[in-house]
């Protein structure tokens, strides 16, 4: 079992919907959360990272840690096209060390006009 | 600032070969992650550098090696070639590799035959 699972999609919704993109770990010494955005033939860009549990916003993009159920969330309003691209969750090892972090597969999302 | 840069962007060799990576970190960062990433496994950790020094190492075989110079500048070296070792492969640099944002390069692509 992968320490961090994360549907691969792909997801495929409407400009405007609501997306909801989701992570499972298993590793409880995760304790920071990161979420990054790929765009095809580009490296990843951190999107947000948090380490609370509860909901972190910035703009159109909202993500939730539920530390007790291990599931990471990350929700995108009014989606636009220019979101389509892969979703990656992150975790660092051991908490703290961001120099080695753990992806999930990556959820592939278009956002068709 | 300059983000980080990768060469070569692409590259094809054969099976039995080796070959040499190469990354160039955000002025300023010490730390250096690569990882590999393919379609069916996902993003990978490689391992790791921080002033000269690998901190961090994945479950990779020892085909797979690196170094960092004392410019920060980093390589990884891959010998004996398989065909499953065709992937892109990113390197990130952060400022110390601690509770900071990791930046990617676009990757360096590789195929090999």
């Amino acid at each position: 079992q992968k320490e961090v699972e994360q549907d691969p999609g792909p997801l495929s919704v409407p400009e405007g919907a609501i997306v909801s993109l989701n992570c499972t770990y298993s590793n409880s010494a995760f304790q920071y959360f990161m979420w990054y955005r790929q765009y095809s033939r580009k490296g990843p860009e951190l999107l947000m990272y948090t380490y609370s549990s509860g909901n972190k916003e910035d703009g159109r993009f909202t993500a939730q840690v539920d530390k007790s159920s291990k599931y990471i969330s990350l929700f995108i309003r009014d989606s636009q096209p220019s979101d389509s691209a892969t979703y990656l969750c992150a975790m660092p090892a051991g908490g703290t060390s961001y120099g080695k972090l753990t992806f999930g597969q990556g959820t592939i999302l278009t956002v068709h006009p | 600032k300059a983000g980080v840069t990768q060469t070569p962007r692409y590259l094809i060799k054969t099976r039995g070969q080796q070959v040499t990576l190469s990354c160039s970190p955000i002025s300023g960062h010490r730390s250096v992650s690569w990882y590999q990433q393919t379609p069916g496994q996902g993003l990978q950790f490689l391992f790791e550098y921080f002033s000269e020094t690998q901190r961090n190492k994945g479950n990779f075989p020892g085909r797979f090696s690196g170094r960092q110079f004392s410019n920060s500048r980093s390589e990884m070296n891959v010998s004996t070639l398989e065909l499953g070792d065709s992937a892109l492969y990113l390197c990130a640099s952060s400022l110390e590799g601690v509770r900071e944002t990791q930046y990617f390069g676009p990757g360096t692509r590789l195929l090999v035959l």
